[in-house]
């Protein structure tokens, strides 16, 4: 089956450590995406990335970082920074920018205590 | 800036009617529009897009109509099934840049 993957659906870490987030594509799509989803809001996107090792920060990347070192794979760092970490976060891939369906994984809910 | 809005947080509808999510958008120069449905505690999923050259699309049981005169979009579900319980949200693109999101409505379907 094709899709993307995320992982793990829960998380829970301590103010002040950094965590990542797993994102994995086999639909071969070009760009992907990473949100911030808070309860009863929309989404927010924080990075996204057109191509393999390039990514741009979208309306909220302050304390967060990503890397595209493969095409099927996104992850993103939640760092220390991030003064309000806890949210569920979705990625996303299309097969290319802009006016294409996003395809949505099924998110990860991190809670930083 | 520009943005996409809803008309409605909430939509309560009866069982077996049809319902009508509403989305306006500032853009005029948008030639792109998506609608997704959200579950509780998953992610979105698509439902169907429309691109400006067109006044309207059709899938099934749902309907979108875009009116670009008044920049206006909808999303018509035909018979409502308990099933269609959700957060609706739109999204817009132009010039290729990223989709731009709506705050979303909940569906709230009544038995």
């Amino acid at each position: 089956d094709g899709g993307i993957t995320q992982s793990p659906k829960y998380l829970f870490r301590k103010e002040g450590q950094n965590v990542t987030l797993s994102c994995e594509q086999n639909l071969n799509h070009d760009a992907m995406y990473w949100y911030r989803q808070d309860p009863g809001q929309g989404l927010r996107l924080i990075y996204y990335s057109q191509i393999v090792n390039d990514f741009q920060k979208g309306d909220i990347a302050e304390g967060y970082s990503v890397s595209r070192e493969k095409k099927e794979s996104f992850p993103l760092t939640v760092t220390s920074a991030q003064k309000n970490p806890t949210a569920f976060y979705l990625c996303a891939s299309s097969e290319g920018q802009g006016a294409y369906e996003q395809y949505f994984g099924p998110g990860t809910r991190l809670t930083v205590t | 800036g520009e943005s996409v809005g809803l008309h409605l947080p909430t939509l309560s509808v009866q069982e077996g009617d049809n319902s009508i999510i509403n989305c306006a958008y500032s853009n005029s120069a948008s030639d792109y529009f998506i609608w997704y449905k959200q579950e509780s505690g998953k992610g979105p999923q698509f439902i169907i897009d429309i691109r400006s050259n067109m006044d309207k699309r059709q899938g099934q049981r749902v309907t979108v109509l875009l009116n670009k005169t008044v920049k206006h979009l909808s999303l018509q579900i035909a018979a409502t099934q308990p099933g269609d319980s959700a957060v609706y949200f739109c999204a817009e693109n132009w010039d290729n840049y990223q989709l731009i999101w709506g705050a979303g409505t909940k569906l709230i379907i009544k038995p």
